[in-house]
Formats: structure tokens, C-alpha cells, sequence
């Protein structure tokens, strides 16, 4: 059974960076593409970001473009997000994904989120 | 970008009723279409992908089908723990995109 926990949630001002992390165990991490993908407060859920299973590709929502960053360390088996000149409207929580199988773009598995709160 | 038009946004039903969400997609997205559940404070649960397959465990009272543009998910005897928000997703293409959430009440 594929577990994730994530990392690295706070309190942080307008125009800072954070970086959030996901562990992961009980798949072998380095088979599958991971997603991160958050929900704003009263709000539905947004794609953030994908990264391919073996790092070499990336993937991001227009509205994080140039200012987030997906990584992974398969050897650690986690997952990144490394969040920069962040603003109010990222306040969301965050949730890392497992993508099922190649060729199917499902989240498979998920994380209990890390919440960011952008705010001065 | 694919737009996913989810209806209703809210639902309030019985004990035993059967329930119907849409979905339309802005494109044709063939059967790239995946169900969630999202119960407050948990981590959203994979209930159907690939439009109509249901995931492993998931209960068979859930069922979804449709293709290219519209798409149905059912519940055909609500119970008390289907209380949740369902969020459709397509993956046709990126970036990929939820329908706006159906929160679903018990009357």
C-alpha cells in the first residue's frame, strides 16, 4: 500500500519562497510520475505540477509557471516543490500524488496535503 | 486549456436514492476522464478512472460512463458515507483540469 506525507507547510509573507517535500514508501517510487496538486480555501482542486518518474520532465499550470519548481530525489524517495515569489493566492493546501500507471493519468494515491498560507 | 463543466454543484439527497453527476469537457477528451471523492480534512480518494473502471475496493454502487464529451458518475443507493465533494478530471492533455466539485448532502 503506497503512503505519502508531505512537508514543509506554513505561515509565509508575499514574494518569499518555501519548498515542500513528500515522502514516500510501499511502491517503488522510482516507477511513476508524481503530481503535486492543491485546493484553495472554498475552493475545488488545481493540477499544480508533474514530474516524470525518472526526473527528466516537468510540467506546470500557467498559473505557477516560472515560479514553482517540481523536483525528486529517487534514491530518498521524495518528492519537492519548491515554491518561489509566492503570492496570496497560493495559499491553498497542498497534496502530492501518485500517478497510476503510465497512460492513465489518475491520482492514485495522495498525501493528507501541507497547507500554505501566504499572508504579511 | 479543457474546461470541465461539472453539474450540479451541490446536491442534497436521501438514503437510498440514486445519484447523478455530469461532467462535459470543452474538447473531446476520448475516456481520459477519472472520478474522486473528497471527504473534509482527508486526502481525495480515486473512485473510477478511464471513465467507466472502477478502482480496486472501491464499492460497485459507484459506477461512471460517457466518452468524448459527456460523461455521468452514479451512485445507485446513496449512503451515509458517501457524504463527500466528487471532482471529475480529464487527462487528455495538459494541463490537467477538475470540474468545479459536486458537493453532495444527505436530506
Amino acid at each position: 500500500q503506497a503512503h505519502l506525507v508531505e512537508f514543509g507547510g506554513g505561515v509565509v509573507q508575499p514574494g518569499k519562497s518555501l519548498t515542500l517535500s513528500c515522502a514516500a514508501s510501499g511502491f517503488i517510487f522510482s516507477d511513476y510520475n508524481m503530481h503535486w496538486v492543491r485546493q484553495a480555501p472554498g475552493r475545488g482542486l488545481e493540477w499544480v505540477a508533474l514530474i516524470s518518474y525518472d526526473g527528466h520532465n516537468s510540467f506546470y499550470a500557467d498559473s505557477v509557471k516560472g515560479r514553482f519548481s517540481i523536483s525528486r530525489d529517487n534514491p530518498n524517495n521524495t518528492v519537492f516543490l519548491q515554491m518561489n515569489s509566492l503570492r496570496p493566492e497560493d495559499t491553498a493546501e497542498y497534496f502530492c500524488a501518485k500517478e497510476y500507471v503510465a497512460g492513465t493519468v489518475a491520482f492514485e494515491y495522495w498525501g493528507q496535503g501541507a497547507l500554505v498560507t501566504v499572508s504579511s | 486549456d479543457i474546461q470541465m463543466t461539472q453539474s450540479p454543484s451541490s446536491l442534497s439527497a436521501s438514503v437510498g436514492d440514486r445519484v447523478t453527476i455530469t461532467c462535459q469537457a470543452s474538447l473531446d477528451i476520448s475516456d481520459y476522464l477519472n472520478w474522486y471523492q473528497h471527504k473534509s480534512g482527508q486526502a481525495p480518494k480515486l473512485l473510477i478512472y478511464d471513465a467507466s473502471t472502477l478502482e480496486t475496493g472501491v464499492p460497485s454502487r459507484f459506477s461512471g460512463r460517457g466518452s468524448a464529451t459527456d460523461f455521468t458518475f452514479t451512485i445507485s443507493s446513496l449512503q451515509p458515507e458517501d457524504i463527500a465533494t466528487y471532482y471529475c478530471q480529464q487527462y487528455e492533455s495538459l494541463p490537467y483540469t477538475f470540474g468545479q466539485g459536486t458537493k453532495l448532502e444527505i436530506k
